[in-house]
């Protein structure tokens, strides 16, 4: 079936930090790859996507490329800023048009 | 431009009661999901529909029922609460299509005591 694997948070940085979060899937087809983030008590977002392979989403600073080769989908961003604290979830959609999500990783950004 | 929109977003239950989740989207999605969040496990499948009249479950199904009258609502049933349920629970709409965004509710935090 469809997985997604993603970094194990807590992760804690400091303002201006360079941000990583991996994500790597398993999929049969070729599924659509997305990041979603979730602010303090509110529901998921749309951070970014990608619908096939070498495509780079990106959005808010953040980016993402589609690997096939690797089946990745790391999500990144040069300088972060307290206000990207939360919740940031990667997940695929394959042909039977499901998500499936990885487990989530907190972000903290100090001031 | 309201979306999604779940109700209640908080609300407590004793051990064996009932309850319905609301779901209802205005952007006239065929496809409507629920999932429960828990810490560590992401979001998981519950039910989900490909259009009104049409349901399915999904990965954690057991002790939800789901129906899809009309295209705008999703409601989900918990039959007889038990403390595993105790989540928050989100909603979801999308169109059918690979790349299609989907759109989430505000969550239904549910403690079942």
């Amino acid at each position: 079936g469809n997985s997604v694997t993603q970094m194990e948070g807590p992760v804690t940085l400091s303002e201006e930090a360079f941000l990583t979060i991996n994500c790597t899937y398993t999929a049969t087809g070729y599924p659509s790859l997305f990041w979603y983030v979730q602010y303090p008590g509110e529901g998921l977002q749309l951070l970014l996507k990608a619908t096939k392979a070498d495509d780079k989403g990106s959005n808010k600073g953040f980016e993402a490329t589609y690997r096939k080769e690797t089946t990745s989908f790391h999500l990144e961003k040069g300088s972060v800023q307290v206000s990207d604290s939360a919740v940031y979830f990667c997940a695929l959609l394959a042909n039977d048009y499901k998500l499936s999500f990885g487990a989530g990783t907190t972000v903290t950004v100090r001031a | 431009n309201a979306g999604v929109t779940q109700t209640p977003k908080f609300q407590v239950l004793k051990t064996g009661q009932s309850m319905t989740l609301q779901c209802a989207q205005d952007m006239n999605h065929e496809y409507m999901s629920w999932y429960r969040q828990d810490p560590g496990m992401g979001l998981r499948l519950i039910h989900y529909s490909v259009g009104a009249g049409i349901t399915d479950q999904g990965e954690v199904p057991n002790g939800y029922n789901v129906s899809r009258s009309t295209t705008e609502d999703f409601p989900l049933r918990l039959l007889s609460a038990a403390p595993s349920q105790t989540s928050v629970y989100f909603c979801a709409s999308n169109r059918q299509g690979g790349n299609t965004e989907a759109f989430f509710g505000q969550g239904t935090r549910l403690t079942v005591v």
